[in-house]
């Protein structure tokens, strides 16, 4: 079975623009948790998404938003960019909202 | 909201030796991984462990709940144990990585 995927690989963007990142859980999983992972630091969650609904949120500004999909895909939108958006983008699947997380290889996003 | 500190913040081991990793956690979870991630930034789920001790070839790893701390063993390190080890936590709804650990095995 395939992991957990995310599309693009690697994007670069320029201040005050709009980003959009995918992910694909492992299939059957139908919980997709985001993270924000800034140089030198641990992963900061974002969002949890559980059966298509919000189930939880971190300390991120409203310009973060994502959505779950049906099929239990995820989109992640990060509007209004600013330099400090900089990071590696993971995302995670998991059974259900407390199981096992499994990560993606993530999306590098660069804020010029 | 929790705090996970781990220590020690970076270790250097030869090949061969064996190594303790901690975690502590400031309030009661309900669940806890430990994660290694490699230089390309692939985290790598290691154990599930909410309670009790897991052993999974080299490594093994041990969660006292109720004192709120984890450990995680290296034995005979080798240099493909290199990068970072993060402990993560659940809370019912937010999740909380530790500052993590930077371990180098050398040859």
């Amino acid at each position: 079975d395939a992991g957990v995927t995310q599309s693009p690989t690697h994007l670069i963007k320029t201040r005050g623009q709009h980003v959009t990142l995918r992910c694909s859980p492992i299939s059957g999983h139908k919980s997709v948790s985001w993270y924000q992972q800034v140089l030198g630091q641990g992963p900061q969650f974002i969002f949890q998404y559980y059966e298509k609904e919000e189930r939880g949120r971190g300390n991120f500004p409203d310009r973060f938003s994502a959505r779950q999909f049906p099929n239990y895909s995820s989109e992640l939108n990060v509007n209004a960019l600013l330099l400090g958006d900089s990071a590696l983008y993971l995302c995670a699947s998991s059974s259900g909202r407390t199981d096992t997380q499994y990560f993606g290889p993530g999306t590098r996003l660069t804020v010029l | 909201g929790i705090q996970v500190e781990q220590s020690p913040p970076d270790l250097i081991l030869q090949e061969g030796a064996n190594s303790t990793l901690r975690c502590n956690f400031s309030d009661s979870v309900n669940n806890l991984q430990w994660f290694h991630q490699n230089p390309w930034g692939q985290l790598i789920n290691l154990f599930y462990i909410p309670s009790g001790t897991k052993q999974n070839g080299r490594l093994s790893a041990t969660t006292v709940a109720t004192e709120r701390y984890s450990l995680l063993y290296i034995s005979s390190s080798q240099t493909t144990d290199s990068g970072v080890y993060f402990c993560a936590v659940n809370t019912g709804n937010q999740f909380y990585f530790g500052t993590g650990t930077s371990l180098t095995v050398i040859p």
